[in-house]
């Protein structure tokens, strides 16, 4: 059973950029999620989709974005790139949304580096 | 103030010693969920096991035991025989209600374990 894919692994913007990270969830997990985990904040949660629907949003700016297609994948984007956007991504998929169980399953992440 | 906090940043053991990686969270839901995962330097997220705040009961599995305590608000987890592939870094995670049925999980910094041979 293939695991969460995430594309690209890495890659290198501008200041003022703006990327798209792709995730394919494990097949039939329904729910995405994503995380941006940098050495000082740690793993924060940035927002969780299930069935095409944005189910939860962390705490960040607007300049972060996504959306989750019919076939459960998902895209972030983030506009406007700054240095501190600098980081790795993770995507999750579950079977069920978070409220439910919780039990995620990673990616490898996207690692992206903003100059 | 952190919602989980591991207060080890960093644990350097030797092969074959025991290991316990401390949790402490705060939550003011009854209802809730704690969680450990496992990085390995590959970067994926690993889970390891799943507790509810209703089940104090310990578990164990294999080499990993955990040790949960909501009178101390605790999660700790231990290794027993520590091996070197037991080194990366692993998080402690509290999901609780977000408001309706939406929960939120909420990662600990991490602990970096490194097992010298």
């Amino acid at each position: 059973k293939a695991g969460v894919t995430q594309t690209p692994r890495y890659l290198i913007k501008t200041r003022g950029q703006q990327v798209t990270l792709s995730c394919s969830p494990i097949s039939g997990h329904r729910s995405v999620s994503w995380y941006q985990q940098t050495p000082g904040q740690g793993l924060q949660f940035l927002f969780e989709y299930f069935s095409e629907t944005q189910r939860n949003k962390g705490n960040f700016p607007g300049r972060f974005s996504g959306r989750q297609f019919s076939n459960s994948r998902s895209e972030m984007n983030v506009s406007t790139l700054e240095l501190g956007d600098s980081a790795l991504y993770l995507c999750a998929s579950s079977l069920t949304p978070t409220s439910f169980t919780g039990e995620l399953f990673f990616g490898e992440g996207s690692r992206l580096t903003v100059l | 103030a952190q919602k989980v906090t591991q207060a080890q940043t960093e644990i350097s053991v030797v092969e074959k010693e025991d290991v316990t990686l401390d949790c402490v969270y705060e939550t003011r839901d009854t209802t809730y969920y704690l969680f450990w995962y496992k990085q390995p330097p590959s970067g994926e997220l690993v889970f390891l096991i799943r507790r509810n705040s209703f089940d104090e009961q310990n578990e164990i599995s294999g080499r990993y035991s955990w040790n949960f305590q909501k009178s101390t608000s605790s999660f700790n987890f231990t290794i027993t025989a520590s091996q070197v592939v037991d080194s990366a870094v692993y998080f402690c995670a509290l999901s609780e209600n977000s408001g309706g049925s939406n929960y939120k999980l909420t990662f600990g910094k991490g602990t970096l374990l490194t097992v010298n041979p």
